[in-house]
């Protein structure tokens, strides 16, 4: 079975500065895809970055870059310049192959203050 | 990005009524669909993923007869929440799984009185 684990329920950041928010897994799969989810008020999920396991290279999309080590299970997720946008509850999740469920951690909640 | 569109975005219902809730992917196929449960400031709990022509398969935990899941087509899932109850009061979220991704709904805002 697969686990995320998000070790920080809460995080605070202000605006223009950089945040790092943590995320370990645990799969005895090879093949596996991870990904950053942010979920606003709205509580649409929104994807904001996905990493291939097979990848060594980091993902990175504009602002959002993460950090993925693979031998220890970590995918931390950077966000660089905050803006007051980025206030939300993160989701980290992992997905075995392409086809089957994701698997959630349980959010960090990110506050951007002026 | 593919769009999903979950209807209704929020739905009152007595005690003892169904509810249903709808899932569509706008464009695109989706041969799989899921559906989640979310808890006031928790994660997403899966429930159930639903497949295009055959059976759901639900999670350890999740009674099938009252959560009711039918796939007719490539394009719309529905779940039918069965004789509701204060309990079930809950958001519901679906997603489509796309060629590289899941795409998710709005969700649904369900409130048993």
């Amino acid at each position: 079975a697969q686990t995320v684990t998000q070790s920080q329920p809460e995080m605070s950041v202000q605006e223009a500065e950089t945040v790092t928010l943590s995320c370990t897994y645990d799969t005895s799969e090879s093949d596996y895809y991870l990904f950053w989810y942010k979920q606003p008020p709205s509580r649409q999920m929104i994807l904001v970055i996905r990493q291939e396991a097979y990848k060594q290279q980091n993902a990175t999309e504009n602002r959002f870059s993460v950090n993925f080590q693979k031998a220890a299970k970590s995918f931390s997720l950077k966000i660089s310049d905050s803006q007051l946008g980025d206030a939300a509850m993160y989701f980290c999740a992992q997905q075995t192959g392409t086809a089957s469920k994701l698997t959630f951690g349980t959010g960090t909640r990110l506050q951007v203050t002026l | 990005g593919a769009v999903v569109s979950q209807h209704p975005s929020r739905v009152i219902c007595k005690s003892g009524t169904s509810v249903k809730i709808e899932c569509r992917s706008l464009d695109f196929q989706a041969t799989t669909m899921f559906w989640y449960r979310q808890f006031p400031k928790q994660s997403l709990m899966l429930m159930a993923t639903s497949n295009e022509g055959s059976k759901a398969t639900y999670e350890q935990g999740v009674e099938k007869d009252k959560f009711l899941i039918n796939h007719a087509s490539l394009t719309l899932s529905t779940l039918t929440v069965t004789s509701a109850h204060p309990e079930d009061s809950s958001f519901y979220i679906c997603s489509a799984r796309g060629t590289t991704e899941a795409f998710f709904g709005q969700g649904t805002r369900l409130t048993v009185v």
